[in-house]
């Protein structure tokens, strides 16, 4: 089954913890994003990257951390610096060239509450 | 800076009606836009998109959009709506360098039998 990965499907952090949500793709996608959904908010980018060992803040990038050593994969780590990380998170994937160029798939998204 | 408004939080349609959802963006170029919609806990499935030629573009699950540049809109419409189309619907613009997408607040749609 291809497509975008996100694990787990639900997610608990303790007070003053970093967690990490996998992103994997098997799209063979060059570009990944990060967004945060919240309830009446639409999405908002957290970060994004283009290509291998390369990635760029989005609008909201404070408190939370990334990496893209490989082309499938962009975990993103939700540090203990986020003080309001309860929230749905969604990675999505882009081509960077024809028949998809320019359009962003989804992954089913990663549910984070505070305990 | 580009946006994308979605007037109506929520729309209620009875089964078998026709539908419209408003989306409106502001962007500098001529912009790529599209529409997703999520159910409960999903992630995002795209139903159609514009990026030139032929201003009504269809999409899956009978589902259109006309991208109106005059009026900086992209409605989508769907001229009978069943019961499985129940979820909420996002607009979206993009084009930009990063290839950034900036999204609606979205519209829940709620479809009474």
């Amino acid at each position: 089954d291809g497509g975008i990965t996100q694990s787990p499907k639900y997610l608990f952090r303790k007070e003053g913890q970093n967690v990490t949500l996998s992103c994997e793709q098997n799209l063979n996608h060059d570009a990944m994003y990060w967004y945060r959904q919240d309830p009446g908010q639409g999405l908002r980018l957290i970060y994004y990257s283009q290509i291998v060992n390369d990635f760029q803040k989005g609008d909201i990038a404070e408190g939370y951390s990334v990496s893209r050593e490989k082309k499938e994969s962009f975990p993103l780590t939700v540090t203990s610096a986020q003080k309001n990380p309860t929230a749905f998170y969604l990675c999505a994937a882009m081509a960077g060239g024809p028949p998809n160029k320019n359009i962003q798939y989804f992954g089913a998204g990663t549910r984070l509450s505070v305990l | 800076a580009q946006s994308v408004t979605q007037p109506d939080i929520h729309i209620t349609v009875s089964e078998g009606a026709s539908l419209e959802l408003r989306c409106n963006y502001s962007y500098g170029a001529t912009p790529y836009l599209f529409w997703y919609v999520q159910s409960p806990g999903q992630g995002l499935q795209l139903l159609l998109k514009y990026f030139s030629g032929d201003t009504l573009v269809q999409g899956i699950k009978g589902f259109e959009a006309e991208f109106k540049r005059s009026q900086s809109s992209f409605n989508l419409r769907k001229p009978s709506v069943h019961w499985s189309d129940a979820a909420e619907y996002f607009c979206a613009v993009g084009g930009n360098a990063g290839n950034m997408l900036t999204f609606g607040g979205g519209t829940r749609l709620m479809v009474k039998p």
